[in-house]
Parts: C-alpha cells; structure tokens; sequence
C-alpha cells in the first residue's frame, strides 16, 4: 500500500484568510478520519468519513470548519476566516475492515502544518 | 477530563536496555489500545495493537501488556535502539458502531535512547 498522502505540508496564512488542505487516504480504505494536534498535546479527533458520508463531527470543528469526501477517495478540510488559535497540526488517518483488516488500526498522514499570522 | 494519560513526559534509556512505556486510561468503554511513535513534523506511525480481550500482544522487538482491573497498558521496547528515540502515544478506542472506533490520544511521551 502506498500511504496516506496530505497535501500541502506547511501553510502559512494571515488572519482572516481561508485555507484548504486535500488528504489521499490509502487506497480503499473505506474510513477517514480528521485529527488536530497542537504543540504538547496528542492528537484530537475533529470528524470521521465512512466512504462519502460525514458520520461524526467533533464540537471542536466549529462552523467555520467544513469537511467533504466527495466520491469516497480523498477527502477536503477546509478553515475558513483563519484564526489564531487555528494554528495546528492537521492529520489525516484511514482504516479499513476489509480483508480482515483490524478497523481501529489508524494509519496516519505526515500532516499539514498550519500557521496563521 | 484526559480519559488516556501518559504520566511521564519523558524516559531516558541506555542503547541495549527495555524501554517501558506506561498509559492509564479512564473510560471503560475503551476496547482496543494502540501505540504509536511520532517523529517531529511527521505524522504519527501505527506500532502495535491490542484488544481489551487479550493482556499481551508481542510484535518483534515490541510488546504491549494490558491489565483491564487497573486500566493500565504498556509497552515494552527491547532492546532499544537509538533510532527508538521519538514520541509515543498510547490511543485508545470504544468498540465500534456509534464510536466510529475514533481515537483517543494521551499527550506522549519522550523516549530518547543514548547510545
């Protein structure tokens, strides 16, 4: 399998900007998950994808946080009106039940890093 | 409230030596447990598992122990190497259906192993 890919690495934005980033999961992985990781913290779950539709959100993703799937493969995160306290690391993660695949067994994105100035 | 604690920020460790990871968790609907290793600016990498239904689970050089009556799993590096030297996080997971199996993560812990 290739890996979860996530696109772009680093963003740097200002405040107020709005921001995109894309997550590639592993090929059919039929889960999809958003995490947050800030400086000192492990990783928080912000929301959960099986195939194309949204099951799960956190109330950490506030309504200026929207998430899509579109056809089930990659998946969108999108901040709009940056804040601050917006700055994080953004991971994704996929999983699968699929040929007796362990479905809690997570497999993790590099992460986009996110700074807003 | 941290339902997963990872009580020790940070371990130091002689090349050669066990590494003994430690993790408490607090929710009893936590069925499965994970460990992961994280190095800076990259994301976080799957190690090993266990199911609340077994207390051991043994992958080459790693193995976690859980011990459900007091909440508590670790994971056992040995020997440790310098490359071992990242962050680890327990994580922990209810069963699934209205779950989702999400994770829930500790704050990590430093392991640095000295050559």
């Amino acid at each position: 399998d290739t890996g979860v890919s996530q696109d772009p690495r680093h963003k740097i934005t200002k405040r107020g900007q709005n921001v995109t980033f894309r997550c590639d999961p592993i090929s059919e992985h039929n889960r999809l998950y958003w995490y947050r990781q800030t400086l000192g913290q492990g990783p928080e779950f912000l929301t959960y994808f099986q195939n194309e539709a949204q099951l799960e959100k956190s109330r950490l993703l506030s309504d200026r946080f929207s998430a899509e799937r579109p056809k089930g493969s990659f998946s969108t995160l999108e901040i709009q009106r940056t804040e601050q306290g917006d700055s994080a690391m953004y991971l994704c993660a996929s999983s699968t039940n699929y040929g007796g695949r362990r479905v809690y067994e997570q497999y993790f994105g590099p992460g986009t890093r996110l700074t807003v100035t | 409230d941290q339902q997963v604690k990872q009580n020790s920020p940070s371990l130091s460790v002689q090349e050669g030596r066990i590494s003994i990871l430690n993790c408490d968790y607090t929710n009893s609907m936590f069925d499965y447990f994970l460990w992961y290793k994280k190095y800076p600016a990259e994301g976080p990498t799957f190690l090993i598992s266990i199911s609340s239904i077994k207390d051991k689970n043994e992958d080459g050089r790693f193995t976690v122990f859980l011990n459900k009556s007091a909440k508590h799993l670790s994971l056992h590096i040995v020997p440790s190497q310098p490359g071992d030297s990242a962050v680890y996080f327990c994580a922990a997971s209810p069963h699934g259906g209205g779950s989702n199996y999400k994770l829930t993560f500790g704050k990590g812990t430093l392991l640095t192993v000295n050559p």
